[in-house]
């Protein structure tokens, strides 16, 4: 099976950055998630590493250690559009079954 | 090329009662996964269908339960309904074809509210 966590809640300033950590156990991994869920709506898929190590998509870029068990999500120039729970979730290998971690709600204050 | 639809959006049922949720999958997906999200547990898988075929199950009782049609659209059921079913129930296609395609589309969710 799978554990995964990440904070619960985090603040952060406008045109900032924040660092979104998630650790996960697992028996087989495949890969790892970062999805963004507005409150009220549907998850939206942001990233999706496989690999060791950090991909960029403008604004955002995740990061991954398999060895570590370890994933975070940058969030670069802040906007107040971003806040959002962030949700970390881990890929089996085999029948890849998706597990979700409980999210991070992040807030952006002006 | 339309999203993941989901019906109804917003269902109130009483404690005892049983209700079916359907997901429509993007056109040419042909995995269908269900997920329960409550405030305190988060996103938690139920199913995953493909083919008309179960592929993976969370660890739900047996009242929840899911099919899967030949044009890949989904139901799920939930039979003798508790208060502590009351959720935002999420339905996710993907198109399974190929070793890289990972990527889940959400629908906007069913709010299924039990008295």
């Amino acid at each position: 099976g799978q554990n995964i966590d990440q904070p619960t809640e985090m603040t952060a300033t406008e045109g900032a950055i924040v660092q979104i950590n998630c650790t996960y156990q697992t028996s087989g991994f495949n890969g790892l998630f970062w999805y963004q869920q507005h409150a009220g709506e549907a998850p939206t898929f942001l990233s999706y590493n496989v690999l060791d190590g950090l991909e960029e998509k403008g604004r955002f870029s995740s990061f991954l250690s398999r060895s570590k068990g370890y994933s975070y999500l940058l969030l670069k120039e802040l906007q107040m559009k971003d806040s959002a729970s962030y949700l970390c979730a881990v890929r089996d290998r085999g029948y890849q079954k998706v597990t979700f971690g409980t999210g991070t709600k992040l807030q952006v204050i002006p | 090329k339309a999203g993941v639809t989901q019906t109804p959006r917003y269902l109130i049922k009483t404690r005892g009662q049983q209700v079916t949720l359907s997901c429509s999958p993007i056109s040419g997906h042909r995995s269908v996964s269900w997920y329960q999200q409550t405030p305190g547990q988060g996103l938690q898988f139920l199913f995953e269908y493909f083919s008309e075929t179960q592929r993976n199950k969370g660890n739900f009782p047996g009242r929840f339960s899911g099919r899967q049609f030949s044009n890949s659209r989904s139901e799920m059921n939930v039979s003798t309904l508790e208060l502590g079913d009351s959720a935002l129930y999420l339905c996710a296609s993907r198109f399974l074809e190929t070793s890289g395609d990972n990527e889940q589309f959400f629908g906007p969710g069913t709010r299924l509210t039990v008295l």
